[in-house]
């Protein structure tokens, strides 16, 4: 079975600061990785995802993420936060084999402060 | 991407009731999961809504405590039965679409208070 750890419970970070929010993987095969992030009271909303090809993804806001294979990593980084940015972060991973079962991180609270 | 709705987005009831949660979906959607978010938790997956049979359920959770409808193909509904303190959380609706197999989108959750 596969499992991902987010070792940060909390991150509080400077505005325009850079941050690095962890995210390790267990599988036995192959997955996909996704970032979730849940701004105060609203849903999940999805922020990036690696599928294939390049190992460095981006989202339209800044974040981007590498996938290590040989580290079993997918950490997320943004050079420079803004106060919008404080939210929880999920880390996922699905099974490449079938299936659209998602487990997640138990979460990383990013908070930004002036 | 796919438009989810959820019904109620919040309730506080009582031990030993029920409570129904819906679940609207703006287009045909091939999967339809229920995750639940304890508080200070991450999600965690209760089953998979299958359309015209029988949900599909995690360990840990079982069809008497959360009952699952699905009659077509943008809607499913989620009982929590019985429910004690311990149901509290966030019941969150999740959807891949057609197209976009490899994503899944999540509706704003339903926040249920048990006391």
């Amino acid at each position: 079975a596969q499992s991902v750890t987010q070792l940060d419970s909390q991150v509080p970070v400077f505005e325009e600061a850079p941050v690095e929010l962890r995210c390790n993987y267990s599988s036995s095969v192959s997955v996909y990785l996704f970032w979730y992030v849940q701004y105060p009271n609203q849903g999940l909303q999805l922020l990036l995802k690696y599928l294939s090809g390049s190992t460095l993804v981006e989202s339209i806001n800044g974040f981007e993420a590498e996938f290590n294979k040989s580290q079993t990593s997918f950490h997320l980084r943004k050079p420079s936060v803004h106060i919008s940015d404080t939210a929880e972060y999920f880390c996922a991973v699905r099974l490449t084999g079938g299936g659209n079962k998602l487990t997640f991180g138990t979460g990383t609270q990013l908070k930004v402060e002036l | 991407s796919a438009v989810i709705s959820q019904k109620p987005s919040r309730d506080i009831c009582q031990r030993g009731t029920s409570l129904t949660i819906q679940c609207q979906v703006d287009s045909q959607v091939t999967m339809m999961f229920w995750y639940r978010q304890q508080p200070g938790q991450s999600l965690t997956l209760i089953a998979t809504a299958n359309q015209g049979s029988e949900a599909t359920y995690e360990s840990g959770f079982v069809i008497d405590k959360f009952p699952i409808s699905r009659p077509n193909l943008t809607f499913s509904t989620l009982t929590v039965s019985n429910m004690s303190p311990e149901d509290s959380s966030i019941y969150l609706c999740s959807v891949v679409g057609r197209g976009s197999y490899n994503e899944q989108f999540f509706g704003p959750g339903t926040r249920l208070t048990v006391l």
